[in-house]
């Protein structure tokens, strides 16, 4: 079953860069029919989720246009792992971020889901 | 922007009860809808794709209907398991946009 496993550092001082690795495991990250992304969720019960970007096996991205600016995912797949940066961050930044698997086909979803890692600023 | 409103943003119910909870876009989305659960703590749960298709693992006591702009989640009797919050997400366009949850809580 294919798992998924958020790592980075969980305090990131404001104005600096946030960075994440999500591993895969139990499955190929290469897989021409799905993509990889992140969400984010701010702390405490009954926020909303955050949807921030896409990344397929080829490099192509898909960005939230309200974090464009900020954001770069990239893959890496002879680890088996995508990242997440987030540069100059601030408070309004801190999050649980999740990374999850989505079908690259029609009716896209996300159907798998890394436990979720908080990110202090 | 497609904008993902949900009702009620929470709701109180007992075990067995049928639960309904509703999406609407800011604009059409055809089928391009998928509701996850939440449960405290956890990562989201794909639930539903493509507005009525169960997910893989489900139990079919949770369904899904619509089409267009309005949307609805139901979970025909309620169990002890499915008390959680509840998202809806557009997939019409990648700037994949959420509702604000539905937290279904325990009568």
């Amino acid at each position: 079953q294919l798992q998924l496993q958020e790592s980075g550092p969980g305090l990131v001082q404001p104005s600096e860069t946030l960075s994440l690795n999500c591993t895969v495991s139990s499955g190929a990250i290469s897989s021409t029919s799905h993509y990889w992304g992140w969400v984010r969720q701010p702390p405490g019960t009954g926020k909303g989720l955050e949807w921030i970007g896409n990344i397929y096996y080829s490099g192509s991205t898909y960005y939230n246009p309200s974090l464009k600016s900020r954001i770069t995912l990239s893959i890496d797949t002879s680890k088996n792992q995508f990242s997440l940066k987030v540069t100059s961050v601030t408070a309004a930044d801190t999050a649980v971020y999740f990374c999850a698997r989505g079908w690259g086909g029609s009716y896209s979803r996300l159907d798998s889901w890394g436990q979720g890692i908080l990110v202090t600023v | 922007d497609i904008q993902m409103t949900q009702s009620p943003s929470s709701l109180s119910a007992s075990v067995g009860d049928r639960v309904t909870i509703t999406c609407r876009a800011s604009q059409t989305i055809n089928s391009y809808l998928n509701w996850y659960q939440q449960r405290p703590g956890k990562a989201p749960k794909l639930l539903i794709y493509a507005a009525s298709s169960l997910q893989t693992g489900v139990p079919s006591r949770f369904s899904g209907s619509g089409s267009g702009t309005d949307f609805t989640l139901t979970i025909s009797s309620l169990q002890p398991e499915d008390f959680a919050t509840y998202f809806c997400q557009q997939s019409y366009v990648t700037s994949y946009t959420f509702g604000q949850g539905t937290k279904v809580e325990i009568k």
